[in-house]
């Protein structure tokens, strides 16, 4: 299958600090890519879809102001947590769909924040 | 009332059981059915992708899907501790490679 990276796999910062995530598409060129986060015990809840080329779009709930996601290359989509609370502590995982629309998507290994 | 609904367990097993693992949906507008397994502090891994309703077999999984009650499960023969994980159920309305919604996933133990 379809290989996604993240980088970095973990991270801890103290409150009020700005924290970048990286989401690679290794082996295939992706147009959209999403960012899910992921509570203990809990399901993945997805945040925003990436758009190579344009806006990000946010779901219901989700501060875009706070969640700035960029998506400058068809195999990097950024996804910058601002001002980090700990509350935003959370699993942080990113997916591509490598091709056509009825195949799925390949999920990142996902990145541990905890915002101190 | 959720979209998905799926038992989070946890479901303990001895090896070599047969599993059942099952989602109920609402939204009669799914028509892509996944099922992912997540081991602990990872990325969920793509198991089983489906479209239409009937089974779909692959090595020791089965998918099941039966939209008229808006039901699938997922079946795993000869279970192993390796298959000691979260089971999430994923669905989409416009295909897998799009919006998904999942189930909170159902945490399995298979001992020895």
């Amino acid at each position: 299958g379809a290989v996604v990276s993240q980088h970095p796999s973990w991270v801890i910062c103290k409150s009020g600090t700005s924290v970048k995530i990286e989401c690679r598409s290794l082996d295939f060129q992706a147009t959209t890519m999403f960012w899910y986060r992921q509570f203990p015990k809990q399901s993945l809840m997805l945040m925003a879809t990436s758009n190579e080329g344009s806006k990000a779009t946010y779901e219901q709930g989700v501060e875009k102001d706070k969640f700035l996601i960029n998506h400058a290359s068809l195999t990097l989509s950024t996804l910058t947590v601002t001002s980090a609370h700990p509350e935003d502590s959370s699993f942080y995982i990113c997916s591509a769909p490598p091709g056509t629309r009825e195949e799925t998507q390949y999920f990142g290994p996902g990145t541990r924040l905890l915002v101190l | 009332q959720k979209e998905v609904e799926q038992d989070p367990g946890p479901l303990s097993v001895p090896e070599g059981a047969i599993v059942s693992l099952n989602c109920t949906y609402s939204n009669s507008a799914f028509q892509y059915f996944m099922w992912y397994r997540q081991y602990s502090r990872k990325g969920p891994e793509l198991l089983m992708y489906t479209y239409s309703s009937g089974n779909k077999e692959d090595g020791r999984f089965t998918a099941q899907v039966d939209k008229s009650s808006k039901y699938i499960s997922l079946f795993i023969r000869d279970s192993q501790p390796s298959d000691s994980a979260t089971y999430l159920c994923a669905m989409s309305a416009t295909g897998g490679g799009n919006k998904l919604t999942f189930g909170t996933g159902t945490q399995l133990k298979v001992e020895l």
